[in-house]
């Protein structure tokens, strides 16, 4: 079954650091464009970053230089390490899959999503 | 930055039709992708590229595109209770700066 679990979210104080990891299933993840998209308390969806099969990484504006994307092939997970965090990247955090085959901008496997809180 | 422009909501009764927009200068240029997201849930692709449906999606989920325009259409014929849920449409800018640019998304009610 092809699956994406994300964990490592949590309450962190503002300026603090935080690592989410998305665990998947069922398909390698350096096949294939692999996103994390957040959504804030009743708010919409925002794409935040992406790594794509050759390794090149894009970012959100509201995110550049502060996030960064990364995988590990050897346990199939990609990840997104958060610094300088701030309260408005308070979100559940999903992690996402382009779905191979030439569709692209197509998000066709999403995780659960895991809650992110940035607070003192 | 690009932006994708919803109704913020749509009411609708049971077995009528309901009809989202999504307004967007890339379009049609651009394909559109639509995405169902319940309460607490994640979301899920219901139509991609403008008008296909991933397997498993009821036929009753249908979508447009203007052609010449700048506006692609989400249809849901004949809506059910269950289908009550936000949605959002997702596409990129003409030269693909921003990949994956979400609409402000649309809150559909069955009354």
């Amino acid at each position: 079954e092809v699956q994406l679990v994300e964990t490592g979210g949590g309450l962190i104080q503002p300026g603090g650091s935080l690592r989410l990891s998305c665990a998947a299933s069922g398909f390698t993840v350096t096949r294939d464009y692999m996103s994390w998209v957040r959504q804030a308390p009743g708010k919409g969806l925002q794409w935040v970053s992406v790594i794509y099969s050759a390794g090149s990484t894009y970012y959100a504006d509201s995110v550049k230089g502060r996030f960064t994307i990364s995988r590990d092939i050897s346990k199939n997970t990609i990840y997104l390490q958060m610094n300088s965090l701030r309260a408005e990247d308070t979100a559940v955090y999903y992690c996402a899959r382009e779905s191979p085959g030439g569709l692209k901008g197509v998000l066709d496997i999403w995780g659960q999503g895991t809650l992110v809180t940035v607070s003192s | 930055s690009y932006e994708l422009t919803q109704p913020p909501s749509v009411s609708v009764s049971p077995g009528q039709t309901a009809r989202i927009s999504c307004s967007g200068d890339a379009f049609p240029k651009q394909y559109a992708h639509w995405y169902q997201q319940k309460p607490g849930q994640a979301p899920v692709l219901v139509i991609y590229k403008d008008s296909e449906r991933p397997s498993g999606i009821p036929e009753r989920f249908s979508g447009s595109s203007s052609g010449s325009g700048t506006t692609v259409t989400l249809t849901i014929s004949g809506v059910q209770a269950e289908d009550e849920a936000d949605y959002y449409c997702q596409s990129t800018d003409s030269r693909g700066t921003y990949p994956y640019v979400f609409g402000t998304g649309t809150k559909v009610t069955v009354l």
